[in-house]
């Protein structure tokens, strides 16, 4: 079967730091995806991974390891706007369909 | 801002009726994937198109079908709407090659009563 898992709901304070992880079992693999989604509006592409290794972008990092089936995103110097739903996605092989997790509520407090 | 449009933004339909949801993709883009988010769930594969061909489909009955056109513009056709149906769907559109990445619109949420 395909499975992708991350937390549920995460809380964090302002101007710190916050991993958010996402493991996966999938058949075939092509590539994994992180968006952001605020409530009510289109999920926003901030990553993606197809070696393993760390990406970074501005405050986000995003890190894989494809032999441990697993990714996080890292959020640095955390704003109240990055309050907001994030995505682990994962592409299979054969076509670009995306199979995703349930989503990461990501909670921001002064 | 991805340049990718969907109309409308909200739909109420009763239970057995048909709806069609509409998309436009990112300029330059050539294909469009469709997606049905229900609350507080990630958003789950329902097919998608590829130079107005279906390029695969998930786990979705054949009451879910769709169109892309010429222009890359694509519609999603729901026919006898279930209470289950109920929920935002997304339209992605990308450029197929290496990255192929997905660029979301902003959704149209059915509610089905």
């Amino acid at each position: 079967g395909q499975n992708i898992d991350q937390p549920t709901e995460m809380t964090a304070t302002e101007g710190a730091i916050v991993q958010i992880n996402c493991t996966y079992q999938t058949s075939g693999f092509n590539g994994l995806f992180w968006y952001q989604q605020h409530a009510g509006e289109a999920p926003t592409f901030l990553s993606y991974n197809v070696l393993d290794g760390l990406e970074e972008k501005g405050r986000f990092s995003s890190f894989l390891s494809r032999s441990k089936g697993y990714s996080y995103l890292l959020l640095k110097e955390l704003q109240m706007k990055d309050s907001a739903s994030y995505l682990c996605a994962v592409r299979g092989s054969g076509g670009g369909k995306l199979i995703f997790g349930q989503g990461t509520e990501l909670s921001v407090k002064p | 801002e991805t340049g990718v449009t969907q109309s409308p933004t909200h739909l109420i339909k009763t239970r057995g009726q048909q709806v069609t949801l509409r998309c436009s993709s990112q300029s330059g883009h050539n294909t469009v994937s469709w997606y049905q988010q229900a609350l507080g769930q990630g958003p789950q594969f329902i097919f998608q198109y590829y130079r107005e061909e279906e390029n695969g489909r998930g786990n979705f009955p054949p009451r879910f079908s769709g169109l892309q056109f010429p222009n890359y513009s694509s519609e999603l056709n729901v026919n006898a709407l279930e209470l289950d149906d109920s929920a935002l769907y997304l339209c992605a559109s990308s450029l197929r090659g290496d990255l192929n990445i997905q660029y979301f619109g902003a959704g149209t949420r059915l509610s089905v009563l």
